[in-house]
């Protein structure tokens, strides 16, 4: 199956500073990928949807000015985290579709703010 | 958005035993329901899907029932072993219009050997 790279798969950062969380589709274009958020023992909550060169599309009660998501090429998008805080802390996944086919998920980056 | 939920939220079975996963939605333009397997702190991998189209789909041991009518659908396990232990996603999708998934709670699964 198709290949969705994520990174880093773990991080630590002080709080009030930004972190930025990378997905790639590695051998396919992805003009859409999404981007969930799990705590722990929970379901996953979609975030936004990326548009590779347009503006992401947020869920309601997402901060799109906390969450920063850039789609620069068909290949990779990006969620910056900014001015984070512990109660950001958790696990972030990013999803990729083929056209038309299942969802393929990147291995998840656990953020931990301190 | 769409709204699914899912039942029961933990499930433990006999090993050999069949484990049966519960997921109702909202919104009747969803035409694409994935069930994902999550293993702690990995990736959700895909096990089964069904497109409305379609009323039953089953693969080896695995086989999930869809009723469009009543807006659920079901995940069957059969035959379970330990290794099946795992939390279970069910997700509702449009797809061709978008390929959101919206997720269910979630099931964590124990299979008692």
């Amino acid at each position: 199956g198709a290949v969705v790279s994520q990174h880093p798969s773990w991080v630590i950062c002080k709080s009030g500073t930004s972190v930025k969380i990378e997905c790639r589709s590695l051998d396919f274009q992805a003009t859409t990928m999404f981007w969930y958020r799990q705590f722990p023992k929970q379901s996953l909550m979609l975030m936004a949807t990326s548009n590779e060169g347009s503006k992401a599309t947020y869920e309601q009660g997402v901060e799109k000015d906390k969450f920063l998501i850039n789609h620069a090429s068909l290949t990779l998008s990006t969620l910056t985290v900014t001015s984070a805080h512990p109660e950001d802390s958790s696990f972030y996944i990013c999803s990729a579709n083929q056209k038309n086919t299942e969802a393929f998920f990147g291995q998840g980056t656990r953020l931990t703010v301190v | 958005g769409e709204n699914v939920e899912q039942h029961p939220s933990t499930l433990s079975v006999q090993e050999g035993d069949s484990a049966v996963i519960k997921c109702t939605y909202s919104d009747s333009a969803s035409n694409y329901f994935p069930w994902y397997k999550q293993e702690l702190g990995k990736r959700p991998q895909l096990i089964i899907d069904i497109r409305s189209n379609v009323g039953e789909k089953k693969d080896q041991r695995i086989a999930v029932t869809l009723n469009k009518t009543a807006k659920h659908f079901s995940l069957h396990i059969t035959e379970t072993q330990p290794e099946d232990s795992a939390v279970y996603f069910c997700a509702a999708s449009m797809r061709f219009t978008g390929n959101q998934f919206y997720f269910g709670t979630g099931t964590s699964l124990t299979v008692i050997p």
